[in-house]
């Protein structure tokens, strides 16, 4: 079974250029998650869809990020424009349906972003 | 919103000790993960352990959920062990409704020495 995928793997911009970053989940899985993980920290969830549907992106920094995911299965997350605590790994995730119950994430192998 | 902490935040071994690492989380959860950050960034997927002890090879892990901790055991560690080790937790009750998500602890970073 293929994993989470991810593209690109490495990105370095400069402030105020915007960027976009792929996502195609595990197949079948009904949930995605886009997390940001900045050096030495946690990931941190930015937006969770459930088919083409979003059920959270209330830590998503709408005024410069934006993200989706039209058909139910990839997804991109794009930022526009870029600042420079914009540099981290971002990373996305897949689970099964995820509603009623919990299921177990996986995740792709992240996108580093450096923005100078 | 719960509260996950993860000691201790640093640990050197040398190959082939044992360690363990502790995840201690402020509520109830319904799903607890232990993660692998390898050096190349990629989150390996450990252990899904919401509550008991399961074991796969010289890893092992046991969930207390009733005292709010869980433990991650590595025993005869080697140098492909080194990493950052995640606590991941869904803090959410099922009957509120709310989608299930993680909440990661700040990790331990281990070293193991040839």
């Amino acid at each position: 079974e293929a994993g989470v995928a991810q593209s690109p793997r490495y990105k370095i911009i400069e402030k105020r250029q915007s960027v976009a970053f792929w996502c195609n989940p595990i197949s079948g899985h009904a949930t995605l998650y886009w997390y940001q993980q900045i050096l030495g920290q946690g990931p941190k969830l930015l937006i969770q869809f459930q088919n083409n549907g979003v059920v959270d992106d209330s830590q998503l920094p709408k005024d410069r990020f934006s993200a989706e995911r039209l058909k139910g299965v990839d997804s991109t997350l794009k930022i526009q424009p870029a600042k420079l605590e914009d540099s981290a790994v971002y990373l996305c995730a897949s689970s099964p349906r995820g509603l009623l119950r919990s299921y177990e994430q996986y995740f792709g192998p992240g996108t580093r972003l450096t923005v100078t | 919103g719960i509260q996950v902490e993860q000691s201790p935040p640093d640990l050197i071994l040398q190959e082939g000790a044992n360690s363990t690492l502790r995840c201690n989380f402020s509520d109830s959860v319904n799903n607890l993960q232990w993660f692998h950050q390898n050096p190349w960034g990629q989150l390996i997927n450990l252990f899904y352990i919401p509550s008991g002890t399961k074991q796969n090879g010289r890893l092992s892990a046991t969930t207390v959920a009733t005292e709010r901790y869980s433990l991650l055991y590595i025993s005869s560690s080697q140098t492909t062990d080194s990493g950052v080790y995640f606590c991941a937790v869904d803090p959410f009750p099922i009957s509120s409704g709310s989608a299930r998500q993680l909440t990661f602890g700040s990790g331990t970073q281990l070293t193991v020495l040839p």
